[in-house]
């Protein structure tokens, strides 16, 4: 069954501390890897696209990267603006377009 | 550009009742898809249309649930019946060719 398991479930910081979110997957044939950032009553926010091992992707403070059994969102001096739910979720292969399957979410808290 | 809406963001309704929530994806987008989220836990897939054909549907999608998306356009989400376990943010995305599905506000359900 595929599956996506995020760790820590939460986590506070202090502004300009770095560090690592963890996503954990299992999947049968893997089409795609999303983050997405979710604030509080709102929808998730579309973060970035992981397609194969190795690759990584930049956005302000904040770098994901994929390996074949994980996934990982650094983030870099943080401020706290970047407090927010950060959801990770794959889609398999022959599953075009459809279903993504997501993790519970990390709750990430920083204070100034 | 104007992302995907969804209408109304908050309903409360008595255990029983009907309820019926729609969506307006991006303008362009030929895919739409909804999925439930509860407290605590990420997103959950319901069911996902091509153009205006249903080609989709999780096994969470009881008899009590029908969606429509006439003409390809907006999609409307219908509980029958509606159960204190309905009670969920009801959240619908929409695709274009590519992987990335962007989100919509939600619509929060409550069942008395």
């Amino acid at each position: 069954e595929d599956q996506v398991t995020q760790s820590p479930e939460a986590l506070r910081l202090q502004e300009g501390e770095s560090s690592s979110l963890n996503c954990s997957y299992t999947v049968s044939g893997l089409r795609g890897l999303f983050w997405y950032r979710q604030d509080p009553g709102k929808g998730p926010e579309f973060l970035f696209t992981l397609y194969s091992a190795g690759e990584e992707k930049e956005k302000e403070r904040l770098k994901a990267t994929l390996t074949k059994k994980e996934s990982f969102l650094h983030i870099t001096a943080p401020k706290p603006e970047d407090s927010a739910t950060y959801l990770c979720a794959v889609q398999a292969k022959g599953q075009a377009g459809t279903a993504l399957i997501f993790g519970k979410g990390t709750t990430l808290s920083v204070s100034s | 550009d104007t992302g995907v809406s969804q209408n109304p963001r908050h309903k409360i309704t008595k255990r029983g009742q009907n309820v019926t929530f729609r969506c307006d994806p991006i303008s362009e987008h030929n895919r739409l898809y909804w999925y439930r989220q509860t407290l605590g836990q990420g997103p959950e897939f319901l069911t996902y249309f091509q153009n205006e054909a249903q080609l989709e549907k999780s096994r969470l999608l009881s008899d009590r649930f029908s969606a429509e998306r006439p003409k390809g356009s907006f999609s409307t989400l219908e509980i029958q019946r509606t159960e204190q376990g309905d009670s969920a943010m009801y959240l619908c995305a929409s695709s274009l060719i590519s992987y990335e599905q962007y989100f919509g506000p939600g619509t929060r359900l409550t069942v008395t």
